[in-house]
């Protein structure tokens, strides 16, 4: 089975600064991967699909990149909205499996 | 729009049948490539893909919790549903319905219900 590991676990940060979570495959899963975002008491969110789609709707300043074995999603300039949860996600034709998630928060 | 929307019992005994349906409105089950997805979140926990759906009845399952589920989908009621068998106090967790739209379900989750808990308990 592929695993997935996200890093850091928990982030601080401060309105207005660039920030990058990183999520690492056990093997290459090619471009495979979403990246959602998660808020308390709420349902995931999909931000980014396909490694570095941008889903409609989602502000530019996400993005994502990476192929293979790492990724990475960058936010250009954190906004209040942003401090959330955020989950790597691999899928492919026969399973789904997510990244153990990291909790943005402020500093 | 479409609109996902879990029910079932908020509380079930061990040992016992965990059973959930999720509705879909705003458009049909059985239209387009969508697979159709339970996935869990124990509280303060990360995300668990439980195993999704096809319209034509095709499954797969997340290997650890194969042999204790049951998916299946009712094209007449526009819902798909989900039977967790021998539940524990581990299976207490929020659960979500999802769609994948994406041929080979190669396409992340667009669409989740707002969940639904689920605490096992006697």
């Amino acid at each position: 089975d592929i695993q997935m590991t996200q890093s850091p676990s928990t982030l601080s940060a401060s309105v207005g600064d660039r920030v990058t979570i990183t999520c690492r495959a056990s093997q290459s899963i090619s471009v495979w991967l979403a990246w959602y975002q998660q808020k308390p008491g709420k349902a995931p969110n999909l931000l980014i699909y396909k490694a570095s789609k941008l889903e409609t709707g989602v502000p530019s300043r996400f993005s994502g990149s990476g192929s293979g074995t790492e990724f990475t999603l960058t936010i250009s300039s954190l906004q209040p909205d942003d401090f959330a949860t955020y989950y790597c996600q691999h899928y492919n034709t026969y399973s789904v499996t997510f990244g153990q998630g990291t909790r943005l928060e402020i500093k | 729009q479409v609109q996902l929307q879990e029910s079932g019992p908020g509380l079930v005994k061990p040992s016992q049948t965990l059973s959930l349906t999720c509705t879909v409105s705003g458009g049909s089950i059985s239209s387009g490539d969508h697979y159709w997805n339970w996935i869990r979140q124990p509280a303060g926990k990360g995300l668990e893909w439980i195993g999704r759906i096809y319209t034509s009845g095709s499954t797969n399952f997340n290997p650890s919790l194969k042999s204790r589920v049951t998916i299946s989908v009712d094209t007449s009621k526009n819902q798909f549903s989900l039977k967790l068998n021998s539940v524990t106090a581990a299976d207490t967790a929020i659960y979500y319905c999802a769609r994948v739209t994406g041929l080979y379900a190669l396409a992340a989750f667009d669409i989740w219900g707002q969940g639904t808990m689920v605490t096992v308990s006697s």
